[in-house]
């Protein structure tokens, strides 16, 4: 049984560049949330989808944006890269907002 | 004032002690509480889940639930230094949707000491 996977594994980008992150949701679940992780910090709610449709959303600028797919996979936008949006950026999928499983992340640097 | 609050530490024990650590929270409706172990460079991995008053044991892990005072522990027994890690509390909040929100407080970081 496939957990959650995230692609890419690492990522370095420049500022001002966009930048497009992967999930893929454990079999059975429905729901997908986005998390920021900075260094020395506890996951920052991004947003969540659920349905195809982004549900709640944290306190993040525009710049991030999502979508989710038919099949339940989720995407994370970023534009205009900042320097501090260099984090471990975490999918957690879940079914309708319980049971929480969360893919192994992705390192975004900006330089 | 911040949805979940946790003291960042370090918590600094020595292996074999008891190692507690403390969460509290804003959302007087919210009804699951989570602890999460998190490895440097590591995505967090669920240790407990605890959803009624009282406490709730799992080998040398036991959480403890006040819903009265918005406040969730975890007690680890015996700590060992393969414990040493960030422990993140979480609750999921529900507000006006139907599809809750995990929420995470800060992480304490625990070192247990040989």
């Amino acid at each position: 049984d496939a957990g959650v996977t995230q692609s890419p594994t690492h990522l370095i980008k420049t500022r001002g560049q966009q930048v497009t992150l992967r999930c893929s949701p454990k079999s059975g679940h429905d729901t997908v949330s986005w998390y920021q992780q900075a260094l020395g910090q506890g996951p920052q709610f991004i947003f969540q989808y659920y349905e195809e449709e982004e549900r709640q959303r944290g306190n993040f600028p525009d710049r991030f944006s999502g979508h989710q797919f038919p099949n339940y996979s989720s995407e994370l936008n970023v534009n205009a890269l900042l320097l501090g949006d260099s984090a471990l950026y975490l999918c957690a999928s879940s079914f309708r907002g319980y049971g929480y499983t969360f893919g192994s992340g992705t390192r975004l640097t900006v330089v | 004032q911040k949805e979940v609050e946790q003291n960042s530490g370090p918590l600094s024990v020595p292996e074999g002690a008891i190692a507690s650590l403390n969460c509290t929270y804003s959302d007087r409706v919210s009804q699951s509480f989570f602890w999460y172990r998190q490895y440097s460079g590591k995505s967090p991995e669920l240790i407990m889940s605890i959803y009624s008053n009282g406490d709730k044991e799992d080998g040398r892990f036991t959480a403890q639930l006040n819903k009265a005072s918005q406040y969730v522990s975890l007690l680890i027994r015996d700590s060992q230094p393969s414990d040493s890690a960030t422990y993140l509390c979480a609750v999921n909040m529900y507000g006006s949707s139907n599809t809750g929100k995990l929420i995470f407080g800060q992480g304490t970081t625990l070192q247990v000491k040989p």
